[in-house]
């Protein structure tokens, strides 16, 4: 099946630093890939949604020039959280689309990358 | 955007038929009905997914009535390894491919 990854698993960093989340669709080209953040015991909030060679679509209340991304091939997205602080701190999921999917509108999660800002 | 309702929780112990029932009451003709699941510290998996009457896979199985304004899915036969939350998603009204996730299901299995 699809397989998409995620780099960092984990990352610890201070208050103020930026930190960059990688996701990579590993078997197949994701014409768009989508960026989720979820808080301890709440559901996934999307925040973007990314496709490859044009500017990501940021859902209402996300600041884009704080989480900037980049979906710069058919197989890699990064999320960049700039200037991050302790409100920032997460569980950011991406998923990926696959263009001919069998199943209509199914996309493939990432194992999350947990963020800690001290 | 078809907005949809769980109940938050429900337990089950293992060996039991468990069913979580979803309630989409404004979904669109074009929208499909899909299932994730969702570890702790992991990201969603998909499970199921229908447009109307009866889906069935290995892992579990669907329910959509006739005006599909709810489905159920149903596990069947639990173990403790199926502790998780589940969501029902409905497809966006819209073109594009963005979920929205709602509360979600959290499932807890006992021994």
């Amino acid at each position: 099946g699809a397989v998409v990854s995620q780099h960092p698993s984990w990352v610890i960093c201070k208050s103020g630093t930026s930190v960059k989340i990688e996701c990579r669709s590993l078997d197949f080209q994701a014409t768009t890939m989508f960026w989720y953040r979820q808080f301890p015991k709440q559901s996934l909030m999307l925040m973007a949604t990314s496709n490859e060679g044009s500017k990501a679509t940021y859902e209402q209340g996300v600041e884009k020039d704080k989480f900037l991304i980049n979906h710069a091939s058919l197989t890699l997205s990064t999320l960049t959280v700039t200037s991050a602080h302790p409100e920032d701190s997460s569980f950011y999921i991406c998923s990926a689309s696959e263009e001919l999917a069998e199943t209509y509108n199914e996309q493939f999660f990432g194992p999350g990358t947990r963020l800690t800002v001290l | 955007l078809a907005k949809t309702t769980q109940p938050i929780s429900m337990d089950s112990y293992e060996g039991q038929e468990v069913n979580i029932t979803c309630s989409h009451n404004n979904i669109a003709t074009n929208d499909y009905i899909t299932w994730y699941q969702q570890f702790p510290s992991q990201g969603p998996r998909f499970i199921i997914q229908g447009y109307k009457t009866k889906v069935t896979n290995e892992v579990a199985s669907l329910f959509i009535p006739a005006d599909r304004k709810s489905s159920t899915l149903s596990l069947p036969r639990v173990s403790l390894s199926d502790t998780a939350v589940y969501y029902c998603l409905v497809g966006d009204q819209g073109n594009t491919d963005k979920l929205i996730f709602g509360t979600g299901t959290r499932l807890q299995v006992f021994p």
